[in-house]
């Protein structure tokens, strides 16, 4: 079955920038898309379409694709920003998620 | 403002069966993608299931053939039947939409609920 494979947890100091990545196969054919998701909460999309950012998303949130890799950006890191990221993609049969970033801010 | 409310979690023993429903408001069910994606405790996201605005539905190779997901027009209501459960079943159910503008053969969520806790021991 198809998979997206992300970095288990990534670590910041407040201000700096975030860089979470997601790699899959299809990623060069297929948009990804990106959840935040804090302990006790349902996720929230911060990222549509590789690199869309909905209504009421910080600036500091945005999307880029190369390749078979899509980077989540966070930049000036905010001790908020502390969550679960996960990405996600269209496989054969649906939509398949990554296995999730813990995002620490040090 | 668009709300989905998940409900009918709890425990079950294994072989067991459950469902869930998913009320919808601020928007028309029939009009969305709408899904079922589940986190077991401490672990990631996994979709489980979809049904089309066109009615036509799919489902994960985990749960195919024994989870069934559906909806009520009338109610603006989504389901999902879950026969035969398994104690690996265990898991956070969130309903999510799908926006209309994204309906196509990938598509993401804009709006999820807060979950519903399905518990099935062995």
């Amino acid at each position: 079955s198809y998979e997206l494979t992300q970095p288990p947890s990534v670590s910041v100091s407040p201000g700096q920038t975030a860089r979470i990545t997601c790699s899959g196969d299809a990623l060069p054919k297929q948009y990804a898309y990106w959840y935040q998701q804090k302990p006790g909460q349902a996720p929230v999309l911060v990222i549509y379409k590789d690199n869309e950012r909905p209504s009421g998303i910080p600036e500091r949130f945005s999307g880029s694709s190369s390749g078979t890799t899509v980077t989540l950006t966070i930049s000036g890191v905010q001790a908020e920003d502390e969550a679960d990221y996960y990405c996600q993609s269209a496989d054969n049969s649906g939509t398949v998620f990554g296995g999730g970033t813990q995002l620490t801010v040090l | 403002e668009v709300q989905v409310v998940e409900s009918g979690g709890g425990l079950v023993q294994a072989g067991g069966s459950l469902r869930l429903s998913c009320a919808a408001s601020g928007f028309t069910v029939s009009s969305n993608y709408m899904s079922w994606v589940r986190q077991a405790p401490g672990k990631g996201l996994e979709w489980v299931s979809v049904i089309y605005s066109a009615g036509s539905t799919n489902y994960a190779d985990s749960v195919k053939g024994r989870f069934t997901i559906s909806r009520d027009n009338s109610k603006n209501t989504l389901y999902l039947q879950m026969n035969s459960l398994r104690v690996e079943d265990t898991a956070v159910y969130y309903c999510a939409r799908v926006p209309v503008a994204a309906a196509g053969t990938s598509y993401y969520f804009d709006y999820w609920g807060q979950g519903t806790l399905v518990t099935v021991s062995s």
